[in-house]
């Protein structure tokens, strides 16, 4: 079942501009990832935050964690055409080994 | 290039049929996970393998089954094929069993006639 839900599905910006991402879940966590796929390809992992930090940077990349309100924020700072792909944030259970993982925001980026 | 590899790339089979996925993690992961991706139901863990014993279950339905060799590579069997089993299979490894960061092969795209 999923576990993470993002927000917005779907974002349209212009190249220059940061794109948000946000991601709720439902139960206690031991980390929350960000992997990014590009159509019909395989993620790739993007950055994970643990459960006792709050911010974790990464080039351009910016993730929160707020583990009272059990959400997470993705920021793509100066955005280009080829971060165009969807985004999906995943959480891990504490007692859990795999990744539960929610729908995804599309995000394109046009020139 | 993630070091995962998966093969065949694309599998066009009929209902009914079965079909045998191959994964190679990357070299010196012991894990390997396998999950489907379809429209409706978005990317859903199937099962998972640490060291050639089974080590978690998800949403893996009877008709499938898994395994994983002494060299470590990992096959997901799928029987008795139903139109709905269409989707993108993935293939993930980690290094260990815990799933911190996980490397994902380019997937096996299976269509169900």
């Amino acid at each position: 079942s999923q576990q993470g839900e993002e927000d917005p599905q779907a974002l349209s910006i212009q190249e220059g501009e940061n794109a948000t991402m946000n991601c709720s879940y439902k139960t206690s966590i031991n980390n929350l990832q960000w992997y990014r796929q590009n159509s019909g390809r395989g993620l790739v992992h993007l950055i994970l935050i643990r459960s006792n930090e709050r911010e974790k940077h990464s080039g351009r990349l910016r993730v929160t964690l707020d583990t009272s309100k059990k959400s997470s924020s993705l920021l793509i700072t100066a955005s280009r055409a080829a971060d165009t792909a969807s985004y999906f944030c995943a959480t891990v259970h504490p007692s859990g080994y795999a990744l539960n993982f929610g729908k995804g925001t599309s995000l394109l980026v046009t020139p | 290039d993630s070091g995962v590899t998966q093969t065949p790339k694309h599998l066009i089979t009929a209902t009914g049929q079965r079909v045998t996925l191959r994964c190679s993690p990357r070299s010196g992961d012991l894990s390997v996970y396998w999950y489907q991706q379809s429209l409706d139901q978005g990317l859903q863990f199937l099962i998972q393998y640490y060291n050639g014993e089974e080590r978690a279950k998800g949403n893996i339905l009877e008709r499938f089954s898994a395994q994983q060799f002494p060299d470590l590579h990992s096959e997901l069997n799928l029987s008795s094929l139903e139109l709905g089993d269409s989707a993108l299979y993935f293939c993930a490894s980690s290094v260990g069993a815990r799933a911190d960061t996980q490397y994902f092969g380019p997937g096996t795209r299976l269509t169900v006639l």
